[in-house]
């Protein structure tokens, strides 16, 4: 079945420092990826996504490439800032897979001290 | 913007009670879903729904039901409160145009059953 792995938090950087979130993936079919965002008391929010090999979805700042000979997804952001402390979370939806589900990884919470 | 809309933000109900969780979008989505979050297990999906009165069960639907009467409206239920269902509960719902459309998520609702 499928699958996301990502590294595993609490991540905690100072302002300005450079953030990477390790995302790979097993899938069935060829998979669409995202990355989705929940800061405090919320819900998650789309980030930013990608859907073939290649390309590379962007938004606030942060990128990730669509990596499909290393089955990968890592989430960069060159600066952080104290707003982007926040649970993140890989994930990806197939073209084999059924009525739209998506397949989770288990979040990232990064906090990010002024 | 897609708009999903969860009943309550906070909910407190007894052990044994029947819970009702509601959620609501308006932009016509053919697909919802419901989940649990729970720390160090990330998002887990409960059920989901493709069009009205059609359901699916997710990968934890023990203890839960659903209803959709409505394409807009997709309900779940706790037929009898337990406390391992004290968790965060997210509503989500997508549309039928490809599998790499986003999900769109409401807020959420913190249930405890005490």
């Amino acid at each position: 079945g499928d699958s996301v792995t990502q590294m595993e938090g609490p991540v905690t950087l100072s302002e300005e420092a450079f953030l990477t979130i390790n995302c790979t993936y097993t899938a069935t079919g060829y998979p669409s990826l995202f990355w989705y965002v929940q800061y405090p008391g919320e819900g998650l929010q789309l980030l930013l996504k990608a859907t073939k090999a290649d390309d590379k979805g962007s938004n606030k700042g942060f990128e990730a490439t669509y990596r499909k000979e290393t089955t990968s997804f890592h989430l960069e952001k060159g600066s952080v800032q104290v707003s982007d402390s926040a649970v993140y979370f890989c994930a990806l939806t197939t073209s084999g897979g059924s009525n739209y589900k998506l397949t989770f990884g288990k979040g990232t919470l990064l906090t990010v001290n002024p | 913007d897609v708009k999903v809309t969860q009943s309550s933000r906070y909910l407190v109900k007894r052990t044994g009670e029947k819970v009702f969780l509601e959620c609501v979008q308006d932009m016509d989505h053919e697909n919802m879903f419901w989940y649990r979050q729970d720390p160090g297990l990330g998002l887990r999906l409960i059920y989901f729904s493709y069009d009205v009165k059609m359901k699916e069960k997710g990968d934890i639907p023990e203890g839960y039901s659903v209803s959709r009467e409505k394409k807009e409206r997709f309900s779940l239920i706790l037929e009898s409160a337990s406390t391992n269902q004290t968790s965060m509960y997210l509503c989500a719902s997508t549309p039928n145009r490809g599998y790499f459309q986003p999900q769109h998520f409401g807020d959420g609702t913190r249930l405890s059953i005490l």
